[in-house]
């Protein structure tokens, strides 16, 4: 079954930390790696995403880091604000295909 | 900024009545999806539909459920006779291209099923 296993399932952050959140996957055959940000009553909305051709990408605070061999990918937020406050969804997919989601990461920041 | 815009934002029907969700996809996308979140939980797939059929489909989306892009625009999906279970967040998503694969959501259709 092609899941995506994510965690952890909530995370409390103290602003200008950092948030880390997981995620692990499957199937070889993936080729594209997405976070999603949800806020309540919202549509999810992409983040940041990544192919399995590097290992990093950075965009402002946001850092998706993955490792191929370990079928793993993780995202980091540095200097976490209360406007990150929000559901955070890894996905995976082949580029042609349907993204399947993690559970979900839901993470506060605390002023 | 396009978007993708679904109507309704809230429905409520009664158990076995036929909901007809509406999505309007940015323009010049070419795949089309629609997924469902039961409240606090993931993000369901239930079918993608590319070139006026349907590309593939997962268990969720039995015979209840039909999709249609019925003109150039528009883009629905049909659940002949609700269900209780049904009750949910859906949400119409488009993707540009073959090699694209960011996924454009609406803020979706919330279903209570009575």
């Amino acid at each position: 079954q092609q899941q995506v296993k994510q965690s952890p399932q909530s995370l409390i952050v103290q602003k200008g930390g950092i948030s880390i959140i997981n995620c692990a996957y499957e199937n070889t055959a993936f080729d594209y790696f997405p976070w999603y940000q949800q806020f309540p009553g919202k549509g999810p909305a992409l983040l940041i995403a990544i192919r399995p051709d590097v290992s990093e990408k950075k965009e402002g605070r946001f850092t998706i880091s993955f490792n191929k061999s370990a079928k793993q990918f993780s995202l980091h937020i540095m200097d976490s604000q209360p406007g990150d406050s929000a559901t955070y969804f890894c996905a995976a997919s082949r580029v042609a295909g349907k993204s399947t989601f993690g559970d979900g990461t839901t993470l506060t920041v605390k002023p | 900024e396009p978007e993708v815009t679904q109507t309704p934002s809230h429905q409520v029907t009664q158990m076995g009545q036929e909901v007809i969700l509406r999505c309007v996809p940015i323009s010049n996308h070419l795949y089309f999806y629609w997924y469902r979140q039961i409240l606090g939980q993931k993000v369901e797939f239930l079918v993608s539909f590319y070139n006026n059929e349907i590309s593939e489909k997962s268990e969720i989306f039995d015979d209840q459920f039909s999709v249609e892009r019925p003109d150039g625009s528009n883009f629905t999906l049909k659940i002949r006779s609700t269900k209780l279970e049904d009750s949910a967040m859906y949400f119409c998503a488009s993707r540009g291209g073959a090699n694209t694969g960011e996924l454009f959501f609406g803020e979706g259709s919330r279903l209570t099923v009575l």
